[in-house]
């Protein structure tokens, strides 16, 4: 079945950076559509960026757009967060979703456990 | 950005009783790219229904949505216990999505 499990978070200063990563397994992940969603602490969800199944593809929130880069490698079944110069509100639980087949438009209908990045100094 | 404003923030009842949710758009939503999840502390988000009215995979048929435009609703026709969590609308209709700030399910 679907599996999608994050890892690479943990406790950084402000600044500072951090890679995420989401192993996909269960699935062809190099014919789905990717997400990055994160949740701080009793807040809403909060799309964070998408990228396509080919890499061609993505887009972001305006809140980390020039700090954060998504990338996949399909070869690897792995998403990834590129974080840099991480501030307070970046701290969050991040969650990678599976979206739509190919260009296909779907919502989140599988998620990770997601990973919790803590920026404090 | 669309923006999707849920309402109520808080919404007390029984087990057994009847639940609706509000989810509205600040413009008009594709019905097609409408969902709606479920949160239960510590866990990922599940999804309950897609394209506005349509269940996911195993979803129990007492939660149905509907809706169009800028105005959509999820119902839960009668609460079990695991229903008490928080509920969250999304539009995923474009390169990006949005959620709604969620609507909690408390029990009364």
């Amino acid at each position: 079945q679907v599996h999608l499990v994050e890892s690479g978070g943990g406790v950084v200063q402000p600044g500072r950076s951090l890679r995420l990563s989401c192993a996909a397994s269960g699935f062809t992940f190099s014919t789905y559509t990717m997400h990055w969603v994160r949740q701080a602490p009793g807040k809403r969800l909060e799309w964070v960026a998408i990228l396509s199944y080919d890499g061609s593809n993505k887009n972001y929130a305006d809140s980390v757009k020039g700090r954060f880069t998504i990338s996949r490698d399909n070869s690897k079944n792995t998403l990834y967060l590129q974080m840099n110069s991480l501030r307070s509100e970046d701290t969050a639980v991040y969650y990678c979703a599976r979206g739509g087949f190919g260009d296909s438009m779907y919502p989140g209908g599988y998620w990770g456990q997601g990973t919790l990045v803590t920026v404090s100094s | 950005e669309i923006v999707l404003t849920q309402s109520p923030g808080t919404l007390s009842l029984s087990p057994g009783e009847r639940a609706t949710l509000s989810c509205r758009a600040s413009q008009s939503v594709n019905s097609t790219y409408l969902a709606w999840y479920q949160q239960k502390p510590g866990q990922a988000p599940r999804l309950l229904i897609y394209g506005a009215s349509s269940r996911a995979t195993a979803i129990p048929d007492r939660f149905s949505g509907r809706g169009s435009g800028t105005d959509f609703t999820l119902t839960i026709s009668r609460l079990e216990p695991e229903d008490f969590a928080v509920y969250y609308c999304q539009q995923y209709g474009s390169s990006l999505w949005t959620f709604g700030q969620g609507t909690k399910v408390e029990i009364k």
